[in-house]
């Protein structure tokens, strides 16, 4: 089975920040790896597919990149409503999640 | 607009028996894989299984292989997930998730519309 990790597990940052989380998985799994995001008391909401492309709707401060093994989800000037966390999920054989980073307010 | 209404959680005892189901709506239901994820209290999301448009495959999680059972009923755009020999760790909100696929130079698997989720407490 595919291992995910992320990082870190949660971090703290202000409105304007440049924020980037880190997932790897545990073999090679190309571009397909996802990134969610999750807000308290919602469901899960898909945004980057295939490691890099846009979901639909979602804001262009959302980037994805990677490919093998390491990934990066970055949101380039934090909004009030990006306060959340965010997940990962191979979707190379079957689907994993990684363990989530929390985005909190410094 | 696409709609997924899980129902049937709750509380039951170690042991025990439940089966959760999630009513869709918005899009033509007999053409898409489904999936259940749950989430236990404070913790992140655990893939639990999967079954194919016209259910004749399915996948399940380790944790659950044996237990659970996934179906589907196409006529009535109902899923299932039928949870038997429960444990405490099984204790969870369970969501519905519709599958897709998204072409980018190639097309690549995601999980564009969750339900609300409903909760499951194993206890006694």
């Amino acid at each position: 089975d595919i291992q995910m990790t992320q990082s870190p597990s949660s971090l703290s940052a202000s409105v304007g920040d440049r924020v980037t989380i880190t997932c790897r998985a545990s073999q090679s799994i190309s571009s397909y790896l996802n990134w969610y995001q999750q807000k308290p008391g919602k469901a899960p909401k898909l945004l980057i597919y295939a490691a890099s492309s846009l979901q639909s709707g979602v804001p262009s401060r959302f980037s994805g990149s990677g490919s093998g093994t390491d990934f990066t989800l970055t949101i380039s000037s934090l909004q009030p409503e990006d306060f959340a966390t965010y997940y990962c999920q191979q979707s190379y054989s079957s689907f994993t999640f990684g363990p989530g980073t929390k985005v909190d307010i410094k | 607009e696409v709609q997924l209404v899980e129902s049937g959680g709750g509380l039951v005892q170690p042991g025990g028996s439940l089966r959760l189901s999630c009513s869709a709506s918005g899009f033509t239901f007999s053409s898409y894989a489904m999936h259940w994820v749950r989430q236990a209290p404070g913790k992140g999301l655990e893939y639990v299984s999967a079954i194919s448009s016209n259910g004749g495959s399915t996948y399940y999680a380790d944790s659950v292989k044996g237990r659970f059972t996934i179906s589907r009923d196409n006529s009535k755009n109902t899923l299932y997930l039928q949870m038997s020999s429960l444990r405490a760790e099984d204790t969870a909100v369970y969501y519905c998730v519709k599958d897709t696929k998204l072409y980018s130079s190639g097309w690549y698997k995601a999980f564009d519309y969750w339900g609300q989720g409903t909760l499951v407490t194993v206890s006694s």
